[in-house]
């Protein structure tokens, strides 16, 4: 176990809806970042939170958007479910600083996330 | 578009034997190289990472990095059934803040 959570487990969600996903960072570790996992695919980055602060994104539309808070938790919300958006969803904390080079990042358990 | 290569497999190997991972890159630049197993439902668990050539030994893992040739591997020494899983090799970016990951390969070890 890496102490890194993630809530739902699961969720179903119908096209053009709205989710929100949550994510608790290991104690210690200030930067979380999250994946999209498609089926038979390897993790894609879609942005990450530094302090607070987005610091750094993949190639994702706006719709996809994050928070992180003072506790380092973060949020993942994306509007406008499309069927495509179907995946594992998981997040991942790390200890060190963005940059050096032993920049580790431990996942959760990820969210399943079905667009029906 | 920054690229992470591997075979997807399956590799098959037997019991006690040695597996062998491969995973070359495109971005000459890149300087850090992870890889992860995932067991089917679950999410990537951290194997190891090597950022010097050469060889880094974990246990019955071993890492090897050609920065030259933009190759990484990863050695399971005396594979065992719970080694099957894929494994997905990722490569840090420039940035430093985002992994790149590879498609991964599936290994199975049969008893």
């Amino acid at each position: 176990e890496t102490g890194v959570t993630q809530s739902p487990t699961h969720l179903i969600k119908t096209r053009g809806q709205q989710v929100t996903l949550r994510c608790s960072s290991q104690s210690g570790h200030n930067t979380v970042s999250w994946y999209q996992q498609a089926l038979g695919q390897g993790p894609q980055f879609i942005f990450q939170y530094y302090r607070e602060e987005e610091n750094g994104r993949g190639n994702f539309p706006p719709r996809f958007s994050g928070l992180q808070f003072p506790n380092y938790s973060s949020e993942l919300n994306v509007n406008a479910l499309e069927l495509d958006d179907s995946a594992l969803y998981l997040c991942a904390s790390s200890p060190g600083l963005a940059g050096s080079l032993s920049y580790e990042q431990y996942f959760g358990p990820g969210t399943r996330l079905t667009v029906t | 578009q920054k690229e992470v290569e591997q075979n997807s497999g399956p590799l098959s190997v037997p019991e006690g034997a040695i597996a062998s991972l491969n995973c070359t890159y495109s971005d000459r630049g890149s300087q850090s190289f992870f890889w992860y197993r995932q067991y089917s439902g679950k999410s990537p668990e951290l194997i190891m990472f090597i950022y010097s050539n050469g060889d880094k030994e974990d246990g019955r893992f071993t890492a090897q990095l050609n920065k030259a040739s933009q190759y990484v591997s990863l050695l399971i020494r005396d594979s065992q059934p719970s080694d099957s899983a894929t494994y997905l090799c990722a490569v840090l970016n420039q940035a430093g803040t985002a992994l790149i990951f590879g498609k991964g390969t599936t290994l199975s070890v049969s008893s």
